[in-house]
């Protein structure tokens, strides 16, 4: 979807290093959210964000960290990047929080922690 | 853990056979939403059903809302090769968490 972009779409990287991820957004809405792709797993949510500088976790926020200084950008941070994070992450947006309205998400990005 | 569970896994269908995809939830649900992601694209928001027992329709599509909040289904009659793609349910819980059920992948012989 336009209003929503990721980047990188594709990383490698060491394990140890750290990783930022950028989801940027051009429709205004509040709520952001961070989620993981895995095999078996379905989308797992990371953190969200529900507002410049306000942030919560999601159910597997460990060795993550996400920042909001701007309404359009969410960034998600891997301090020190492990082969366990290796996985497709996806960036998402909605109007309403907690599942009120419909999330319209990015095309992701792949990470891959060697 | 998950709190949404998802059936089948996978399904493959002969095109123009019918297709169901099943969501459960332990606890009752305020709403539930469906997302379609084509294989190696992004999950895309399909419709969300909100009303004990709703039944909502698009074009091929059918979407059920259980009588008890606790359960949903998504069928598709005569399946198309654009059919193809995992289809996710997601269950918005009483505190207002999000919890996406692992999918079902559907692929359609011609």
């Amino acid at each position: 979807d336009a209003g929503i972009t990721q980047s990188p779409r594709h990383k490698v990287t060491e394990t140890g290093t750290p990783v930022t991820l950028r989801c940027h957004q051009t429709e205004n809405h509040r709520y952001m959210y961070w989620y993981r792709q895995d095999p078996g797993h379905g989308l797992r949510l990371i953190h969200y964000s529900y507002g410049v500088k306000d942030t919560d976790k999601g159910e597997v926020s460990d060795g993550y960290s996400v920042s909001r200084s701007k309404t359009e950008d969410f960034l998600l941070t891997l301090e020190s990047a492990t082969s366990s994070q290796t996985s497709v992450y996806f960036c998402a947006i909605s109007e309403s929080g907690g599942g009120a309205s419909g999330y319209t998400f990015g095309s992701g990005t792949r990470l891959t922690v060697v | 853990g998950q709190q949404v569970m998802q059936i089948p896994q996978y399904q493959h269908v002969q095109e123009g056979e019918d297709f169901t995809t099943y969501c459960n939830s332990s606890t009752t649900l305020s709403n539930i939403q469906w997302y379609k992601q084509r294989p190696g694209g992004h999950p895309v928001f399909l419709i969300q059903l909100v009303k004990s027992g709703e039944v909502k329709k698009q074009k091929r599509l059918t979407f059920q809302f259980g009588e008890a909040k606790k359960n949903s289904s998504l069928h598709i009659t005569a399946t198309q090769t654009t059919d193809v793609g995992t289809y996710f349910c997601a269950g918005r819980t009483k505190n207002n968490d999000m919890r996406f059920g692992a999918g079902t992948r559907l692929t359609v012989k011609p």
